[in-house]
């Protein structure tokens, strides 16, 4: 199957940080989607992206489309201690998702 | 409420007695996914459905038999579960291609 790198795996961060992780790919997808998961449930959709270049918002959260279509990015701004959990990126090419293993963020009161 | 609906939520069974998890949404969307979370190794897709009577295989489809006989529902079966199959699954479902899916909040599986 196809392979999503994100980075960074984990991360520890004080209250009121700023947080980024990204995605790359060697396949070009057609939708870029961030989900994030917390214990004991399923992945919920935050942000989704569907044009190369497009730049999106979702309160404290802004994504990005890589221009080249193979990559993309989250940024979380201003971090708060209910930001915790696993952040995926998706590629979806038509009828196909492919995520990347996660981003586990812990943020520090 | 929208929403996917996953059952059981948890199911320990031994290897070779045939179980099948539920999924169930009620927002009409046309296409169901199954997908397996393992540790270190994240989502990976199992089937997936386009329509009614419409499957095809996704990336680790070995040992899972589905079926789409209505369009609510995309049972995921194992006919001969072994150890290997202990997961955490997830359901999902989206309006058609390129909609972003939304998920079930999980079964987790244990094989002995």
């Amino acid at each position: 199957g196809q392979q999503l790198n994100q980075s960074p795996q984990s991360m520890f961060i004080q209250e009121g940080e700023d947080v980024s992780m990204n995605c790359t790919s060697s396949s070009i997808f057609n939708t870029w989607l961030w989900y994030k998961q917390d214990p004991g449930e399923g992945p919920v959709l935050l942000i989704a992206l569907y044009k190369a270049g497009e730049l999106t918002s979702n309160g404290r959260l802004t994504a990005q489309f890589g221009i080249t279509r193979k990559d993309s990015f989250l940024n979380i701004s201003a971090s708060i201690p209910s930001d915790v959990g696993i952040y995926f990126c998706a590629g979806q090419r038509s009828y196909q998702l492919t995520f990347g293993k996660g981003t586990k963020l812990s943020v520090i009161p | 409420e929208a929403q996917v609906t996953q059952n059981p939520r948890y199911l320990i069974t031994v290897t070779g007695k045939k179980l099948t998890v539920t999924c169930s949404q009620n927002m009409n969307h046309e296409y169901m996914s199954w997908y397996r979370q393992d540790p270190g190794l994240g989502l990976r897709q199992i089937y997936y459905s386009m329509n009614v009577e419409v499957t095809d295989k996704g990336d680790v489809p070995e040992g899972y038999k589905v079926s789409r006989k209505e369009k609510r529902n995309f049972p995921l079966i194992l006919e001969s579960p072994s150890p290997n199959q202990t997961s955490l699954y997830f359901c999902a479902s989206s309006l058609g291609p390129g909609q972003p899916q939304h998920f079930g909040d999980g079964t987790r599986l244990s094989i002995l």
